[in-house]
């Protein structure tokens, strides 16, 4: 079954612990995403890839870090989290290389940061 | 700043009525827009999609419908169903660009 997986789907954490929220995807697909969704603001870009060890910035990129180390992979790393972080990520895949056009998305994963 | 903007937070039609989502984006470069469809603990989900060369795209019981000297798209639903009940996201992209801007959501809710 074609999917994105995200992991974990539920973290309460606290101030300054790292964590990383992992995602593969399995089905081939180049381009990868990171979005946040937060209540009135709709989902926004965090991080994007094109493919392997291509990344670049999406709209709010502050606080988080990503690599793309094998094709299926695009892990969200945050280093340092704070109470502003405190949202629902979602990853997301495309075959297209050169736009992102029809998304794939996994099934969130809810973060709350104390 | 939004650049995809979704002015009804939330929107309740009867069952086997026409639901209207409408969507408002200001980037004149934006060629491609799509539509996603969420329901709670789930990921969005593609639904339906148009190019700029067109103003209509059908697929089953959805149409959307595209003004670009308005720059304006709106998701008509008919007929309505519960099954339906979602939160609708507009999302649109410029070619070549490496992001599609979202908007902030509208909750559809269709009573039996």
């Amino acid at each position: 079954e074609a999917q994105v997986t995200q992991n974990p789907r539920y973290l309460i954490t606290v101030t300054g612990k790292k964590l990383t929220v992992t995602c593969s995807q399995n089905m081939n697909h180049e381009y990868m995403s990171w979005y946040r969704q937060d209540p009135g603001l709709g989902l926004r870009q965090i991080y994007y890839s094109m493919n392997v060890e291509v990344t670049d910035k999406g709209d709010v990129p502050e606080g988080y870090k990503v690599s793309r180390k094998e094709k299926r992979n695009f892990p969200l790393i945050l280093e340092s989290p704070s109470p502003n972080q405190t949202s629902l990520y979602f990853c997301a895949s495309s075959f297209s290389p050169g736009s992102p056009g029809e998304l794939f998305f996994g099934e969130g994963s809810r973060l709350t940061v104390l | 700043d939004q650049q995809v903007k979704q002015n009804s937070p939330s929107l309740s039609v009867q069952e086997g009525r026409i639901s209207i989502l409408n969507c408002d984006y200001t980037n004149s470069m934006f060629d491609y827009f799509l539509w996603y469809k969420k329901y709670p603990a789930e990921g969005p989900t593609f639904l339906i999609s148009i190019s700029s060369i067109k103003d209509k795209n059908e697929d089953g019981r959805f149409t959307v419908f595209l003004n670009k000297s308005a720059k304006h798209l709106s998701l008509h639903i008919v007929p309505s169903q519960p099954g339906d009940s979602a939160v609708y996201f507009c999302a649109a992209s410029a070619t070549g660009a490496n992001n599609l801007f979202f908007g902030t959501g509208t909750r559809l809710t269709v009573i039996p």
